[in-house]
């Protein structure tokens, strides 16, 4: 069964860190480009940050980029999302999904396995 | 880039066909996909490469569209059927944006 399992929300002050996890299982994950989307609840999607199979090519939405890092180990099959300066803004339920494409430098693929999604909350 | 899905909210009642519209600000190709989202659900891919069916989805289910315009038309509605239905420009130019959704919701 192919999986993506992410850990890591919570409730975090204005300013703080976070690290979100997500790990695979069912597939190879060392050939698919991976992407974090966020949704305000009651909201639409929004796409955040991917990278590639290799992690050599790395792309973030305006509103996270400096901010937010997105990472992989292969070795361990998992991919991450660092989240620094963290705002009000950024409450939503973080979703992470794997690119349909394999062994793409630049991933432009459908979004064909997602997460169940984890919650940040940011809050004073 | 903005995607912009019309209608917001679509009334239906079971058996009839819905459609839905996508429009993209500029043409980014058949790199185009609809997902489905249930309440309290994940995302699921409906449809890639503007009319190409996902692995189990129904037939009921058919994308169209070309250049800036994008259909999703959804014959004989089931009531497992109602939704939010979200497209995307899966490409790097679009940014991998979404459009706003549109609520399939019973009549």
């Amino acid at each position: 069964q192919v999986l993506l399992v992410e850990s890591g929300g919570g409730v975090v002050q204005p300013g703080k860190s976070l690290r979100l996890s997500c790990a695979g299982s069912g597939f190879s994950f060392t050939t698919c480009g991976l992407h974090w989307v966020r949704q305000v609840p009651g909201k639409g999607l929004e796409w955040l940050a991917v990278t590639s199979y290799d992690g050599n090519y790395k792309d973030y939405a305006d509103s996270v980029k400096g901010r937010f890092t997105i990472s992989r180990n292969n070795a361990n099959n998992t991919f991450y999302l660092d989240m620094n300066s963290l705002r009000a803004e950024d409450t939503a339920v973080y979703y992470c999904a794997k690119d349909a494409g394999i062994y793409s430098g630049l991933p432009h693929d459908s979004f064909d396995v997602w997460g169940q999604g984890t919650r940040v909350t940011v809050f004073s | 880039i903005v995607m912009t899905q019309s209608p917001a909210t679509l009334s239906v009642s079971p058996g009839e066909t819905a459609t839905l519209s996508c429009r993209a600000s500029q043409s980014f190709g058949n790199y185009l996909a609809w997902y489905q989202q249930k309440p309290g659900q994940v995302p699921r891919l409906l449809i890639y490469s503007a009319y190409t069916r996902a692995t189990g989805v129904p037939a009921r289910f058919s994308g169209s569209g070309s250049g800036t315009e994008f259909t999703l038309t959804i014959s004989s509605l089931q009531s497992d059927d109602f939704a939010v239905y979200y497209c995307q420009h899966y490409t790097y130019q679009a940014r991998w944006t979404f459009g706003q959704g549109t609520k399939v919701e019973m009549k």
